[in-house]
C-alpha cells in the first residue's frame, strides 16, 4: 500500500526547535516529490514548498521562505520540516503530500495523515 | 506568487448539481486540481488534470477549465459530498511553486 505516515503530535514553546517527519513507503521514494502543506486551526490549506528526495533540492513559496526548512534522507524514505525558533503562529496542522498515479499532473494523490503542532508558552 | 479566489460557500439540494469556481491568473496556463476536505480529515485528491478522477472517487465528480476559472462540478449532491474544497495549481513565477485556493463550503441541504 502506498502511503506516507507521519510524526506525531507536538506541543512546544515559543523559540524551542522542532523537527516533524514524514516516512513513504510502497513505492519508490526517490522518483516523487513530496510537498508540505499548513492549515491554521480554522483556516485554509497553504503550500508551502517541496523536496525532490532524489538529490534534496528544494523549492518554497515565498511566503515560507526562510520561517522552514524542508530536508530528506532518502536512506529511510523519510521526509522533515523543520523550524529553528517556533512562534505561536505555527500553531497548526501540517501535511506532507506526493503525486504517485498523477504524476505529471501537479497533483497530490497521497496525503499523509497530518501532525498537529501547537506552539505555546 | 499568484493567488487562487474561490466563493466561500455554497449550498446545493441533494441531488442537484453544483458548480465550484476557481479563478486565478495562472489557470490560463495551468491545470487546476481540486481536493475534498471533511471536519478532521486529511485532503483527498477529487479532480486533477484536464478531467481526471482518481481510482475510487464517483463520477459525479467533474472538472473543467475556461480562461482564468476552474470549475469542479458535482451532479447530484449526496450527502457524503458536504465538505471544504480547494483548488490547486502552479502559481504563475515559473519557478513551479504552487498555490491553493481560498476554499468553498459545500452544504448539502
Amino acid at each position: 500500500e502506498v502511503q506516507l505516515v507521519q510524526s506525531g503530535a507536538e506541543v512546544k514553546k515559543p523559540g524551542e526547535s522542532l523537527r516533524i517527519s514524514c516516512k513513504g513507503s510502497g513505492y519508490s521514494f526517490t522518483s516523487y516529490w513530496i510537498s508540505w502543506v499548513r492549515q491554521m486551526p480554522g483556516k485554509g490549506l497553504e503550500w508551502m514548498g517541496r523536496i525532490d528526495p532524489s538529490d534534496s533540492y528544494t523549492n518554497y513559496s515565498p511566503s515560507f521562505q526562510g520561517h522552514v526548512t524542508i530536508s530528506a534522507d532518502k536512506s529511510i524514505s523519510t521526509a522533515y520540516l523543520q523550524w529553528s525558533s517556533l512562534k505561536a503562529s505555527d500553531t497548526a496542522m501540517y501535511y506532507c503530500a506526493t503525486e504517485i498515479a498523477a504524476a505529471g499532473n501537479d497533483a497530490f494523490d497521497i496525503w499523509g495523515q497530518g501532525t498537529m503542532v501547537t506552539v505555546s508558552s | 506568487s499568484s493567488e487562487l479566489t474561490q466563493d466561500p460557500a455554497v449550498s446545493v439540494a441533494l441531488g442537484q448539481t453544483v458548480r465550484i469556481t476557481c479563478q486565478g491568473d495562472s489557470l490560463r496556463s495551468y491545470y487546476a486540481s481540486w481536493y475534498q476536505q471533511k471536519p478532521g480529515q486529511a485532503p483527498v485528491l477529487v479532480i486533477y488534470g484536464k478531467n481526471n478522477r482518481p481510482s475510487g472517487i464517483p463520477d459525479r465528480f467533474s472538472g473543467s477549465s475556461s480562461g482564468n476559472t476552474a470549475s469542479l462540478t458535482i451532479t447530484g449532491a449526496q450527502a457524503e459530498d458536504e465538505a471544504d474544497y480547494y483548488c490547486n495549481s502552479r502559481d504563475s513565477s515559473g519557478n513551479h511553486l504552487y498555490v491553493f485556493g481560498t476554499g468553498t463550503k459545500v452544504t448539502v441541504l
